[in-house]
């Protein structure tokens, strides 16, 4: 299947500084990708959409300029987590919807590795 | 909303049993359905999906589920487990935009 990738893998700052997390489709241009956090023992919970030339969009409870999101080209999203606290800590997945199936599957998401954020 | 539930939170089999894992999802309308694993340290990956046609669909590793309209339900299945299907298994179901997942399951295979 088509690759993701995400960078860092794990970073860790201290509390009131940004980070920024990126997302790549490696072999497929993805008009859409989307950011999930994932609590241990949890669920991956969607915290937006990401659309390539336009505003993300978030879901509720997720506040958006806690979270920048920007989709500035087919194959890169990035995650901006800003003033980070520890409440922040927490596994950040991306995936990105290939919507022509180049990597083996129309509309198929595929997922990166995530990136593991510690707040201090 | 979308919910979609999976009954076990932690599985633990000895290698060549079967496997069974329950999943039951909320929505009413036309749903996507999804199996994810993730190994230890990896991404997550496709099982297997459902989108239309046969209910019993079969997919990568020897892993199948059932699709049960009427009792909204996705279990996956597998007849033969190995050490290597040690990992996190995740249900999701997509409606018209978003995927949804349930909590994950965690199977631990003993050798």
């Amino acid at each position: 299947g088509a690759v993701v990738s995400q960078h860092p893998s794990r970073v860790i700052c201290k509390s009131g500084t940004s980070v920024k997390i990126e997302c790549r489709s490696l072999d497929f241009q993805a008009t859409t990708m989307f950011w999930y956090r994932q609590f241990p023992k949890q669920s991956l919970m969607l915290m937006a959409t990401s659309n390539e030339g336009s505003k993300a969009t978030y879901e509720q409870g997720v506040e958006k300029d806690k979270f920048l999101i920007n989709h500035a080209s087919l194959t890169l999203s990035t995650l901006t987590v800003t003033s980070a606290h520890p409440e922040d800590s927490s596994f950040y997945i991306c995936s990105a919807r290939d919507p022509l199936g180049a990597g083996g599957g129309v509309n198929e998401q595929f997922f990166g590795p995530g990136t593991r954020l510690t707040v201090l | 909303a979308q919910s979609v539930s999976q009954h076990n939170h932690h599985v633990i089999l000895s290698e060549a049993a079967s496997l069974e894992l329950g999943c039951n999802y909320s929505y009413g309308g036309t749903v996507n359905l999804f199996w994810y694993v993730q190994y230890p340290g990896q991404h997550l990956q496709l099982l297997l999906k459902y989108f239309s046609g046969d209910p019993l669909v079969k997919g990568i590793k020897g892993f199948e589920a059932e699709f049960i309209k009427s009792k909204f339900s996705f279990n996956l299945r597998k007849p033969s487990v190995q050490w290597s299907d040690t990992a996190e298994y995740f249900c999701a179901v997509k409606d018209d935009y978003k995927l949804s997942f349930g909590a994950g399951t965690t199977v631990t295979v003993r050798a």
